[in-house]
């Protein structure tokens, strides 16, 4: 089964700036990938799917990009409301693995 | 509007029996896969079972199978998922979701989630 690995697991970035988020997954997994926010005490929300693709009435600094086994997500300007833990899932196949989560904290 | 709304908390014993409940509405829930997600405490989401749109096909995590059935009533457009023979490690927040396609894919849309708790 194809793991994924995320990092970092925790950052802390100041308003404004530009967030990377990697994920890599153990075997290719061409671009079924997607990325989650979650916020605490909430349900996850879907931000990104097939690797790239910006799901309807997210935020456009949200962005992703990657294919076979490395992706990443990436926060353009850091706003507050984007304090959550971000998660990438791989859906080739079954496990639908989860990474093991990004928090991301405001410096 | 696509909703999904689980069964109320739950507290159970270990070894204890437990059935969950997500009952849907604003889509036609036969035509996709749907799954149960759970966050145990200090950990990060994983992935539990999934079904495809038919009820054809299951699909479940190690740490579950044997133990868990998901099943779906699409006449009634709720899912369930049977939970046996209780861990403590089966502690945490179960989130109903639902994919993007009848076979799978993303999840596009999720429940508020169910807290369950097996302790003594």
């Amino acid at each position: 089964d194809s793991q994924l690995t995320q990092s970092p697991s925790s950052l802390s970035a100041s308003v404004g700036d530009r967030v990377t988020i990697t994920c890599r997954a153990s075997q290719g997994i061409t671009n079924y990938l997607a990325w989650y926010q979650q916020k605490p005490g909430k349900a996850p929300i879907l931000l990104i799917y097939a690797a790239s693709t910006l799901q309807s009435g997210v935020p456009s600094r949200f962005s992703g990009s990657g294919s076979g086994t490395d992706f990443t997500l990436t926060i353009s300007s850091l706003q507050a409301e984007d304090v959550a833990t971000y998660y990438c899932q791989k859906y080739d196949s079954v496990p639908l693995t989860f990474g093991g989560g990004t928090k991301v904290e405001i410096k | 509007e696509v909703q999904l709304l689980e069964s109320g908390a739950k507290y159970i014993q270990p070894g204890g029996s437990l059935r969950l409940s997500c009952a849907a509405s604003g889509f036609t829930f036969s035509s996709f896969a749907m799954s149960w997600v759970r966050l145990a405490p200090g950990k990060g989401l994983e992935w539990v079972s999934t079904i495809l749109n038919t009820g054809d096909g299951t699909f479940y995590a190690d740490s579950v199978k044997g133990r868990f059935i998901i099943s779906r009533d699409n006449s009634k457009t709720t899912l369930y998922l049977q939970m046996n023979s209780l861990r403590a490690e089966d502690t945490a927040i179960y989130y109903c979701a639902k994919h993007w396609a009848a076979a799978g894919g993303w999840v596009d849309t999720w429940g508020q989630g169910t807290p369950v708790t097996v302790s003594s």
